[in-house]
């Protein structure tokens, strides 16, 4: 699926701990954003990133950062973590801005 | 708030139908763009349409877009069983250079 992956797949955490989700990409792309989903709605943007270390929030980045020091890792840290947090967390990528995004299959996050 | 709202929420047909699904958003965009969520998989995209475009088609797929009305509708002819997925619409802004935003989907059911 156009080279991106995410990890881990799934993951249970306790409130109050750091976690960290990693989206790798091997398609050389520019943009990688962060999205949560909740059941039932569509995907929320937490982060996005135009560039080794260029990042911007998006709508939900309350409680969340990202870092990205090379091309093909975008990292999003919950640095303690809480039970509102617990969702399914998207990564996309795209070469350029306005165009069409590709998604990686997910992380399912739940804290307890 | 989403910028994309779907309507309806849910919707169910017999296989061979066909099935509407519509968009609305608020503020100016670039383009609007059509997505597809098999269950627990990350989105493929559909289609884009420019904001300069009035309809376009792909296949068994036919997305219209009104500007004045800040409105799209995706239609699916002659449905499949494999078609039964949530489908979401999301929209790049003119003034949000990298902020897309996704609208809370429409689930679509093809009964055999």
């Amino acid at each position: 699926d156009a080279g991106i992956t995410q990890s881990p797949r799934h993951k249970v955490t306790e409130t109050g701990t750091p976690v960290t989700l990693r989206c790798h990409q091997t398609e050389n792309h520019r943009y990688m954003y962060w999205y949560r989903q909740d059941p039932g709605h569509g995907l929320r943007l937490i982060h996005y990133s135009y560039g080794v270390k260029d990042t911007d929030k998006g709508e939900v980045s309350d409680g969340y950062s990202v870092s990205r020091s090379k091309t093909e890792d975008f990292l999003l840290t919950l640095e303690s973590a809480t039970s509102s947090q617990t969702s399914v967390y998207f990564c996309a990528i795209t070469g350029q801005d306005n165009s069409p995004l590709h998604f990686g299959n997910g992380t399912r996050l739940t804290v307890t | 708030s989403q910028q994309g709202e779907e309507d309806p929420q849910a919707l169910s047909i017999q296989e061979g139908e066909n099935a509407t699904m519509n968009c609305s958003y608020k503020t100016s965009i670039n383009n609007l763009q059509w997505y597809r969520q098999n269950s627990g998989r990350g989105l493929v995209h559909l289609i884009l349409i420019r904001s300069n475009e009035r309809e376009k088609h792909s296949g068994r797929l036919r997305v219209t877009l009104d500007t004045s009305k800040k409105s799209s509708s995706l239609l699916i002819t002659a449905s499949r069983a494999a078609d039964t997925a949530s489908y979401f619409c999301a929209t790049w802004g003119s003034t949000n250079a990298g902020k897309s935003t996704f609208g809370d989907g429409t689930t679509l059911t093809v009964k055999p």
